[in-house]
C-alpha cells in the first residue's frame, strides 16, 4: 500500500529563513504529487501539485516542490519565510485504482516575527 | 461559486446520539470523499464517491455511513456516536483522473 512520511512533525523558524519540508513517498509506479496547506483555523488549500515533466514545480506564495524520483522524495521549500506561512502542511500521493489520495500526518511550522 | 459547503460548522454531540453532515459542491464534480483529521494523525478516509448512486469505504469507515443521492450533494450519517469520533470533519471534491481534491470549510465535531 501506499504511504507517505513526513519526517518533521514541528518546524519553528524565524522570519526570512529558509525553509524545507520533506515528505516521502513509497509506490513504484506513476505518481502526482500534492503539497497542501491548512492556515489555523481553515480548511486545506492546495499549494502546488506534480504531475509529470520538469521536477522542480513552482506554487503559490512563493512556494516550491523539486521531486527526485530516484529519493521517492518531493520536498518542498521556501527561499525566506514570513510570520503568514504559519500553518500545517500536508504532502499527499495519489493512491489506489480512484485516484484518492494517500496524506502525511503533517508538519505544522511556526515562522517567529 | 461556492466550492465545497459543509453544514454545521460545530456540533456537539452525547454519546449514542446520531446526526448527518452535509456536503455540497457546486462544481460538478464526479469525486466526493469524507475525511476526519485527528492531531498528529493527518487526514484519513472515511469514505468516498466516484459519482451519483455509488459510495465506497475508505481507511476508516467503522461507525459512519453515507449517501450521494444527488451528484452535488454527499452525505456522512452517524448513527451512534461515540466520543472516538470526536473530529473535524472534511469534505472534498474533485473531478475524474489524478487531480487536485478542493476541500470544504470542514466541520468539528464533539462527542461527550
Amino acid at each position: 500500500a501506499q504511504s507517505v512520511s513526513q519526517h518533521n512533525h514541528h518546524v519553528i523558524l524565524s522570519e526570512a529563513a529558509s525553509l524545507e519540508l520533506g515528505c516521502n513517498y513509497s509506490y513504484g509506479g506513476t505518481v502526482n504529487l500534492f503539497w497542501y496547506v491548512q492556515y489555523p483555523g481553515q480548511h486545506l488549500q492546495l499549494l502546488l501539485k506534480y504531475f509529470s515533466g520538469d521536477p522542480l514545480v513552482k506554487g503559490i506564495k512563493g512556494f516550491e516542490a523539486e521531486f527526485i524520483k530516484s529519493k521517492f522524495s518531493f520536498n518542498l521549500r521556501k527561499p525566506s519565510v514570513q510570520w503568514s506561512d504559519t500553518a500545517e502542511y500536508f504532502c499527499a500521493v495519489n493512491g489506489g485504482s480512484q485516484g484518492n489520495l494517500i496524506f502525511g500526518k503533517g508538519t505544522k511550522l511556526s515562522v517567529k516575527p | 461559486n461556492a466550492g465545497v459547503t459543509q453544514t454545521p460548522k460545530f456540533r456537539v454531540l452525547k454519546t449514542g446520539q446520531s446526526m448527518t453532515l452535509l456536503c455540497a459542491q457546486d462544481m460538478n464534480h464526479e469525486y466526493m470523499y469524507w475525511y476526519r483529521q485527528d492531531p498528529g494523525m493527518g487526514l484519513r478516509l472515511i469514505h468516498y464517491s466516484v459519482g451519483e448512486g455509488t459510495t465506497a469505504k475508505g481507511e476508516v469507515p467503522d461507525g459512519y455511513n453515507v449517501s450521494r443521492l444527488k451528484k452535488q450533494n454527499f452525505l456522512l450519517g452517524l448513527e451512534s456516536a461515540a466520543p472516538s469520533q470526536t473530529s473535524v470533519y472534511f469534505c472534498a471534491s474533485k473531478t475524474g483522473g489524478y487531480n487536485e481534491q478542493f476541500f470544504g470549510p470542514g466541520t468539528r465535531l464533539t462527542v461527550l
